[in-house]
């Protein structure tokens, strides 16, 4: 079945430390996106990616690193920087210009103790 | 820079009844593409319904419409004949394609709809 695969699901991370959520999708899908999630602030975009190699930051990028080696995979690495890490996060993917939809993966629930 | 505004953080409405949420969107481009995403308490981000600008017709996906006013950069949802899956939080999200070069995608803050029996 095509999808989005964020992994995983829950993730428990000591102060201090670096952590990567992965993302992965077999539609084919050019565009990449990262949000954050968190109550009452909607959906906050971290980074998004158009193509291979290539990524930008959105409105919350201080703290995240992101890399596209691949088109199927947008991995985003929570940094020791990121003050207020606990949050859920969402992946998601589109075609591109042509059908601009995005799909997105069921997300990862970051908790900091 | 483009936002997107829902002024209704959370509404109910009775089974079977129709309701309303609204969406403003402001931005100074000619085409882009407006959404509807729910996300029910597994947290599962669904598109309900996508609107093209340049479509004048209103789009339609079974009980779900929409109300698209261009000119006064609104596009409302009406879920009719509401049912109790129905509940969760709905998203308004806009994405611009200015020369067919794509913009990200830009999300409302949700509006939480609870169906009541």
């Amino acid at each position: 079945d095509g999808g989005i695969t964020q992994s995983p699901k829950y993730l428990f991370r000591k102060e201090g430390q670096n952590v990567t959520l992965s993302c992965e999708q077999n539609l084919n899908h050019d565009a990449m996106y990262w949000y954050r999630q968190d109550p009452g602030q909607g959906l906050r975009l971290i980074y998004y990616s158009q193509i291979v190699n290539d990524f930008q930051k959105g409105d919350i990028a201080e703290g995240y690193s992101v890399s596209r080696e691949k088109k199927e995979s947008f991995p985003l690495t929570v940094t020791s920087a990121q003050k207020n890490p606990t949050a859920f996060y969402l992946c998601a993917s589109s075609v591109g210009a042509r059908l601009p939809e995005a799909f997105f993966g069921q997300g990862t629930r970051l908790t900091v103790v | 820079a483009q936002t997107v505004t829902q002024s209704q953080p959370e509404m109910s409405v009775q089974e079977a009844e129709t309701v309303t949420l609204s969406c403003t969107y402001d931005t100074s481009e000619n085409n882009y593409y407006l959404f509807w995403y729910k996300q029910p308490p597994s947290r599962q981000m669904i598109l309900v319904i996508r609107q093209e600008a340049y479509k004048q017709q209103n789009a339609t996906e079974n009980r779900f419409s929409v109300n698209f006013q261009k000119a006064a950069k609104s596009f409302s949802l009406k879920i009719s004949d509401s049912q109790l899956g129905d509940t969760a939080m709905y998203f308004c999200a806009f994405i611009s394609n200015y020369g067919g070069s794509q913009g990200n995608l830009i999300f409302g803050k949700g509006t939480k709809l609870s169906v009541k029996p």
